[in-house]
């Protein structure tokens, strides 16, 4: 089981542009979780979902869209990024509500 | 909403010298609480997890952690540090689907 993967790895973008991240999971979990960190704030959440098809906000959604449109992909999308968006993403799936989260390896993303 | 709190950003310890990392957490019911680990430029990694029973909790790594509900506390020990274990903590509470993070506590482990 590769568990939870993140593509790409690292990103540099400027100003405005768009792109998109995907989080894969093969361990059949319901729930999906994008989070970012930035130094000194821990990970906060960004959206999250509860079962294929099904999205929700977190705590900094904004400027932020999501979709989860097979169970084992959550796809993560900047429409317009800025350098406030520069940080670390990270992706985490549970089985369950509550459950332990198990994290992807995290993806880079610096915004010029 | 529950939430975690970190008292200490950085702490530096000696190898093979104990550590004690601290965790608050706000007033709920019974709350879920974990520890991760973070090595740098690596994702987190679940040290141990409380949800109901014993109070003193043992993980991986020889990490234990006691929950305290008169302290509100849910800190992390290790009885003797390896170099391996400079990293980045975080203790986390569940709150509602979610987990909060804390701010995290970086250790620093000298020769």
């Amino acid at each position: 089981n590769a568990g939870v993967t993140q593509t790409p790895k690292f990103r540099v973008l400027k100003t405005g542009q768009s792109m998109t991240l995907l989080c894969a999971q093969d361990m059949n979990h319901e729930y999906m979780y994008w989070y970012r960190q930035d130094p000194g704030m821990g990970l906060r959440l960004i959206h999250y979902s509860v079962g294929e098809g099904t999205t929700a906000k977190g705590e900094v959604p904004d400027g932020y869209n999501v979709s989860r449109l097979k169970k084992q992909n959550f796809l993560l999308g900047l429409e317009s990024a800025a350098p406030s968006q520069t940080s670390v993403y990270f992706c985490a799936s549970s089985l369950l509500s509550g459950n332990e989260q198990f994290f992807g390896p995290g993806t880079r993303l610096t915004v010029l | 909403a529950q939430s975690v709190t970190q008292p200490d950003i950085h702490i530096t310890v000696s190898e093979g010298a104990s550590l004690e990392l601290r965790c608050n957490y706000s007033y709920g019911a019974t709350p879920y609480l974990f520890w991760y680990v973070q090595s740098p430029g690596q994702g987190l990694q679940l040290l141990l997890k409380y949800f109901s029973g014993d109070t003193l909790v043992q993980g991986i790594k020889g990490f234990e952690a006691e929950f305290k509900r008169s302290q509100s506390s849910f800190n992390l020990r290790k009885p003797s540090v390896h170099w391996s274990d400079a990293a980045e903590y975080f203790c986390a509470v569940v709150n509602d689907y979610k987990l909060s993070f804390g701010a995290g506590t970086t250790v620093t482990v000298r020769a």
